[in-house]
């Protein structure tokens, strides 16, 4: 019940598409989910993150959208660039605040 | 905001050798650090969390007293890896939470570990 799934797992986009990430997890108690952009041999870094009383939230090129009742929330990267080409993981946290992450996805954004 | 730096970015050292690396928050004060490791294409993993002031609380399968934590100050927390082998070469990460309501984790740049 503790596990985020997130698919898929690499994906490769033209620029200027649209990238598409999917977590689900099954833990309702589950209250806060953030994105992390990582690149290779660097920390992750926060892109954003929202809360189950929102469906959706949007920052510049990143939007979450997020379904409580189907328990999935979703990364979308519009008109995607060869810069966001890196690790994306998905995470999800009670008031515990420790993390539970998605186990990554491999993003490549061709020129 | 939300700046937190690790110190040394690599280290490679003799196995049997301890080495300590720092997590520091530089502009924030952090009630609570966690420090994770990652394999190569892999997630991270969760190793323990660290309140200021109290004992860490390390995750299952986690050696304690191979992986110490020491969380002295709001802006500090060390790891320091006991007797390392080649085994404990990994990529090790530390996160910093605010206090308060704050549940984000702001992470550092990563420590490189390599045991020769």
């Amino acid at each position: 019940q503790q596990q985020v799934k997130q698919s898929p797992q690499s994906l490769i986009v033209q620029k200027g598409g649209i990238s598409i990430i999917n977590c689900a997890y099954e833990n309702t108690a589950f209250d806060y989910f953030p994105w992390y952009q990582q690149f290779p041999g660097k920390g992750p870094a926060l892109l954003i993150a929202i809360r189950p009383d929102v469906s959706e939230k949007k920052e510049g090129r990143f939007t979450i959208s997020f379904n409580k009742s189907a328990k999935q929330f979703s990364l979308h990267i519009m008109d995607s660039q060869p810069g966001d080409s890196a690790t994306y993981f998905c995470a999800a946290s009670t008031g515990t605040y420790k993390y539970i992450f998605g186990t990554g996805t491999r993003l490549k954004v061709l020129a | 905001g939300a700046v937190v730096s690790q110190h040394p970015s690599r280290v490679i050292c003799k196995s049997g050798t301890s080495v300590k690396i720092e997590c520091r928050s530089l502009d924030f004060q952090a009630t609570t650090m966690f420090w994770y490791r990652q394999f190569p294409k892999q997630s991270l993993m969760l190793m323990a969390t660290s309140n200021e002031g109290s004992k860490a609380t390390y995750e299952q399968g986690v050696e304690k007293d191979k992986f110490l934590i020491n969380h002295a100050s709001l802006t500090l927390s060390t790891l320091t890896v006991t007797s390392a082998h080649p085994e404990d070469s990994s990529f090790y990460i530390c996160s910093a939470k605010a206090g308060g309501r704050g549940e984000t984790q702001y992470f550092g740049p990563g420590t490189r570990l390599l045991v020769l």
